[in-house]
């Protein structure tokens, strides 16, 4: 299994919309309606901020999104806020009962 | 509160062998898929293994098959790794998650602090 696809990097500035993009394969993320993102501030755990590909977990802001198209899903953090500067991870079920990550993704707010 | 609370991390030398172990509190621990993950430093998440609510199933990392064992103790809410033949390419945080519902879920809500493994001589 390979890593899905991110950028090592994006940025935006305080109330800025950004999208990440996590790209696997038809034997992944195009096969099932089962990615995750997590979100991993610094020396801590992650924490789940999007399943199914794009509902949230209880607690979890509404400026947090996603979707899906293809072998590609995306995360969009609205408004930034400089408490979203972290890394951020998707994840897909790749059938059998196994998974995989994306490469993450540090976010920036400038 | 839930929580989750990794041990058995440390310096290992190469070939060697360490038991990390999970002890989980705040929901019947019975009732969920548990999971390990890792992260190498400076590197993505990697899903490690996961276990079915009764021990009868569990599913590997093709990099792990044949080394790593997973394993609980449901009287002890408690979840395991047995490592064996370690490489540096498993030097990472290792890490226990709880599936989010005692349903089939494919995600994970809830996770340790971690446990540091370095594979070094």
């Amino acid at each position: 299994q390979s890593a899905l696809t991110q950028p090592a990097s994006v940025s935006g500035s305080p109330g800025q919309s950004i999208t990440i993009s996590c790209t696997g394969t038809s034997s992944d993320v195009g096969s099932y309606s089962f990615v995750s993102w997590y979100q991993q501030h610094p020396h801590k755990a992650p924490k789940l901020i999007i399943y199914e590909v794009s509902k949230r977990p209880t607690g979890i802001s509404n400026r947090f999104s996603g979707s899906k198209s293809g072998n590609t899903a995306s995360l969009t953090i609205s408004g930034l806020q400089a408490e979203d500067e972290a890394d951020y991870h998707c994840c897909s079920y790749a059938g059998g009962s196994t998974y995989v990550f994306g490469i993450g993704t540090r976010v920036t707010v400038l | 509160e839930v929580q989750l609370v990794e041990s058995g991390g440390g310096l290992v030398q190469p070939g060697g062998s360490l038991r990390l172990s999970c002890v989980a509190s705040g929901f019947t621990f019975s009732s969920y898929w548990m999971n390990w993950v890792r992260q190498a430093p400076g590197r993505g998440l990697e899903w490690v293994a996961s276990i079915k609510r009764d021990g009868s199933e569990k599913y590997y990392v093709d990099s792990v098959k044949g080394r790593f064992t997973i394993s609980r103790d449901n009287s002890k809410n408690s979840l395991f790794l047995q490592m064996s033949s370690l490489g540096a390419e498993d030097t990472a945080v290792y890490y226990c998650a709880r599936d989010r519902a005692p349903t089939t879920c494919y995600e994970w809500d809830c996770w340790g602090q971690g446990t540091l493994v370095t594979v070094s001589s």
